[in-house]
């Protein structure tokens, strides 16, 4: 079966560096998306990634390695409105997507 | 977690018809659901939000008269593409909000729904 699997919870300090990662196993690959949500809102697209290595983009970076069904967002200079939960989605060979079921960051002072 | 269920996950059509695709929340009840549309290799967009018993909301360019959404009920909405033409295939996802003692705001995701007109 397709599986998505990242950490449930996460703490870290504002200012700080935090890494969630990401592994799946699923039919197929066109692709790796990293969302935002913060409660009650909508998620909102932080990163694709469907080559090999890093791809940065501010204090957001995300990083894929294919042959390790692994994947990677880095959030860097903390701040407290990056509490929220992160989302790993998988795109399979269907373009069907396949989500995790997030990781939900929570920012202390 | 809560459990969102959609149907159906894929569906063929032929042009000019009109498809209704569900989204069940099985073990919570939700006030409000979300509607998103996804073309290959493209992030997710939101289409509308449905609240139920009042109208939904739909967002910039997304005409309301061709996608209905009807949210009847605390564990019901539905998406109905009507007159649906080859433009409109793509992937449908919904999503809802959990309510009630413990509310966290999170939203939980359905599997999403293939549509294809030919």
């Amino acid at each position: 079966g397709q599986n998505i699997d990242q950490p449930t919870e996460m703490t870290a300090t504002e200012g700080a560096i935090v890494q969630i990662n990401c592994t799946y196993q699923t039919s197929g690959f066109n692709g790796l998306f990293w969302y935002q949500q913060h409660a009650g809102e909508a998620p909102t697209f932080l990163s694709y990634n469907v080559l090999d290595g890093l791809e940065e983009k501010g204090r957001f970076s995300s990083f894929l390695s294919r042959s390790k069904g692994y994947s990677y967002l880095l959030l860097k200079e903390l701040q407290m409105k990056d509490s929220a939960s992160y989302l790993c989605a998988v795109l399979d060979s269907n373009y069907q997507l396949i989500w995790g079921a997030g990781t939900k960051l929570i920012i202390k002072p | 977690g809560a459990v969102v269920s959609q149907h159906p996950s894929w569906v063929i059509c032929k042009s000019g018809t009109s498809v209704k695709i569900e989204c069940r929340s099985l073990d919570f009840q939700a006030t409000t659901m979300f509607w998103y549309r996804q073309f290959p290799k493209q992030s997710l967009m939101l289409m509308a939000t449905s609240n139920e018993g009042s109208k939904a909301t739909y967002e910039q360019g997304v005409e309301k008269d061709k996608f209905l959404i009807n949210h009847a009920s605390l564990t019901l909405s539905t998406l109905t593409v009507t007159s649906a033409h080859p433009e409109d295939s793509s992937f449908y996802i919904c999503s809802a909000r959990v309510i009630g003692t413990g509310d966290t705001g999170e939203l939980f995701f359905g599997e999403g729904s293939r549509l294809t007109v030919l």
